[in-house]
């Protein structure tokens, strides 16, 4: 069975631009839920979702927005980029939503300059 | 929110050595898993453990979930063991799957 799958796995973009990360959920994991990985914040939770529907947030401004479509399948866009996103960003997968374990996808590398 | 304490914050082991690594939780969690991240950046799952004991080869953890901790054991450790080890909690209270990580343990097994 195929692992998460996120791509592009390195992306380069510039200060003010928009950014479109994507995540295909292992077969049959109908949760997506989406972490940061910096230095100095560590790994820290997103956004979360569950039958195309967001089911909780993190603490991350309105610039940071995602979706999921029919197929579980989700995207994430980060608007008008700052230095500061630079990160690792990382999908997960789970079976159901609530108490299953997450399956991470490789993750994409994201640098602001 | 719920926050996350693991230690040691490092550790070197030399092959076959064994080690405990440890998570306490400042609040009781329903949803606890240990993640281990390779040099690559990987991030598998261990365990999803949110009481009790289970055991994977050379790993084991237990949750005392009363107590608001977690312990790994990695017994005869190797070098592919090397990496950052999270551990991760989180309550589910029907709204989602929100997992607060810890800051890892960073270990490095050496021949």
């Amino acid at each position: 069975k195929a692992g998460v799958t996120q791509t592009p796995r390195y992306l380069i973009k510039t200060r003010g631009q928009q950014v479109t990360l994507s995540c295909s959920p292992i077969s049959g994991h109908r949760s997506v839920s989406w972490y940061q990985q910096t230095p100095g914040q560590g790994l820290q939770f997103l956004f979360e979702y569950f039958s195309e529907t967001q089911r909780n947030k993190g603490n991350f401004p309105g610039r940071f927005s995602g979706r999921q479509f029919s197929n579980s399948r989700s995207e994430m866009n980060v608007s008008t980029l700052e230095l500061g996103d630079s990160a690792l960003y990382l999908c997960a997968s789970s079976l159901v939503i609530g108490n299953s374990p997450l399956h991470f996808g490789n993750g994409t590398r994201l640098t602001v300059t | 929110g719920i926050q996350v304490e693991q230690s040691p914050p490092d550790l070197i082991l030399q092959e076959g050595a064994n080690s405990t690594l440890r998570c306490n939780f400042s609040d009781s969690v329903n949803n606890l898993q240990w993640f281990h991240q390779n040099p690559w950046g990987q991030l598998i799952n261990l365990f999803y453990i949110p009481s009790g004991t289970k055991q994977n080869g050379r790993l084991s953890a237990t949750t005392v979930a009363t107590e608001r901790y977690s312990l790994l054991y990695i017994s005869s450790s190797q070098t592919t063991d090397s990496g950052v080890y999270f551990c991760a909690g989180g309550t589910f209270t029907g709204g989602g799957n929100k997992l607060t990580f810890g800051t890892g343990t960073q270990l490095k097994v050496e021949l």
